[in-house]
This record gives structure tokens, C-alpha cells and sequence, in this order.
């Protein structure tokens, strides 16, 4: 029930190309869906986040698309640049709960020059 | 304005010694988060705590482990009779106490890497 699936563990696309993680959530009380950005040796850093009373959201290159009906949710980076190279985390949380974020294994994006 | 501080940034210890590792919020933060990160994984949910409480262990085991954040200092987790399968990269994470958007929001240090031997 808390657990988090995302694919896939690795992405390997060209500079220019449009970079796609997914994610899927089977805990229907979870109401908030951070990514996060991961460097090697560095802490997690917040992407962007979306609530499920919206389909999309949208914040420079970022943008995540949430399937209600299907508990799905996904990150899209258009125009993927050398230095979004890092590992991805997608993330759930319940509010008002115990604020605990539950993330997915993670996907390490390799982007080529 | 600082972020999450964390410290020592690494740490190694011998098996059965002691692991104690700090983590200053952000300012105006009062909410704090332990999680852990094995290799090639995401992180784990640890404890979760506000000032002087512990408001949720669950992810905690059970022995060994502790957690407190007292009413002035850092928050302290502590980690005793360290084992082999302690090894990890504990990051610590803060969140305002108020907000409609920001409570929900975590804030992550850059992480302790405990490494025992």
C-alpha cells in the first residue's frame, strides 16, 4: 500500500531530446507528488511537485502529468541539456498524515552531448 | 538564508561502536526528517520529528536506533552498536511548521555517509 514503483531505473537520451519517467502509486490516500534531483554526494533538491486537482503542471523544461484514474504520474523534461544528468526520484505523501515521503527507486537520467 | 545542515558529512566507524549524526533545520523550520539511502536506492523513511516529540518512529528499527530534536540544538540521530548493514547515506529534511503550500515541502541536507568497518 505504500509502496511507490518507478521506471525506468535508467534513461539514457540525446541533448535536445525529451526525457520521460513514470511513476505509479497504489495508496489512494496520498495526495502530494514531489520529484526530486540528486547529483552524486549531494542531497536530494525539489523539481516540482503536483496535487491530484490537477492534470499537469508545467515549470520551465519540467513538467509532470497526473493520471488520477490510473494512480499514475509522470516527469517529462523537454530540451534535455548535459546537466540534467542525475538520478530522479518521484515521491508521495499524505497531508495531515505523518508527512512521511515515500519515494521510488529512483532513475538515473544520462544525458548526451 | 542557510539550508539544512548536516554533520559530520562523512563517518566511519568501526562495527559496534557509536554513530551519532546532527542535522540543523532550515531557520524558521521546526519539522525535521531522517530518511536513509542504501546504494542504488531511494531513500527510506526513518523518524519523523518536531521540537522535543517524536512524531513518527515507524520507520525506525526497533534497537539501536534513536532519535531526538531537543528545544535548542540540532536534531541528534543516533545510531548505537553499529553493524556492516548500517552503511548508508543518512539525509536529514526540514519543513516549515506553518503554510498552505510550504508544510508539505521537505528541504534535504547533503546528507551524512556513515561507512563501518
Amino acid at each position: 500500500q505504500q509502496q511507490v514503483k518507478q521506471s525506468p531505473q535508467s534513461l539514457i537520451v540525446q541533448k535536445g531530446g525529451i526525457s520521460i519517467i513514470n511513476c505509479a502509486y497504489e495508496n489512494t490516500a496520498f495526495d502530494y507528488f514531489p520529484w526530486y534531483q540528486q547529483f552524486p554526494g549531494k542531497g536530494p533538491a525539489l523539481l516540482i511537485a503536483i496535487r491530484p486537482d490537477v492534470s499537469e503542471k508545467k515549470e520551465g523544461r519540467f513538467t509532470i502529468s497526473f493520471n488520477k484514474s490510473a494512480k499514475q504520474f509522470s516527469l517529462h523534461i523537454m530540451d534535455s541539456q548535459p546537466g540534467d544528468s542525475a538520478t530522479y526520484f518521484c515521491a508521495a505523501l499524505t497531508q495531515g498524515g505523518s508527512e512521511k515521503l515515500v519515494f521510488g527507486k529512483g532513475t538515473k537520467l544520462t544525458v548526451n552531448p | 538564508n542557510a539550508g539544512v545542515m548536516q554533520n559530520p558529512r562523512h563517518l566511519v566507524r568501526r562495527r559496534g561502536q557509536e554513530a551519532r549524526l546532527r542535522c540543523s533545520p532550515m531557520k524558521g523550520h521546526s519539522h525535521v526528517y531522517w530518511y536513509r539511502q542504501l546504494p542504488e536506492e531511494g531513500l527510506k523513511f526513518m523518524v519523523y520529528l518536531q521540537k522535543e516529540n517524536i512524531i513518527d518512529e515507524s520507520g525506525m528499527p526497533k534497537e539501536r536506533f534513536s532519535a531526538e530534536f531537543p528545544k535548542e540544538g540540532p536534531s541528534i540521530l543516533r545510531i548505537q552498536q553499529v553493524v556492516r548493514g548500517d552503511s548508508a547515506a543518512y539525509f536529514c529534511a526540514s519543513s516549515p511548521s506553518e503554510g498552505l503550500v510550504s508544510a508539505d515541502t521537505q528541504y534535504f541536507g547533503p546528507g551524512t555517509r556513515l561507512t563501518v568497518l
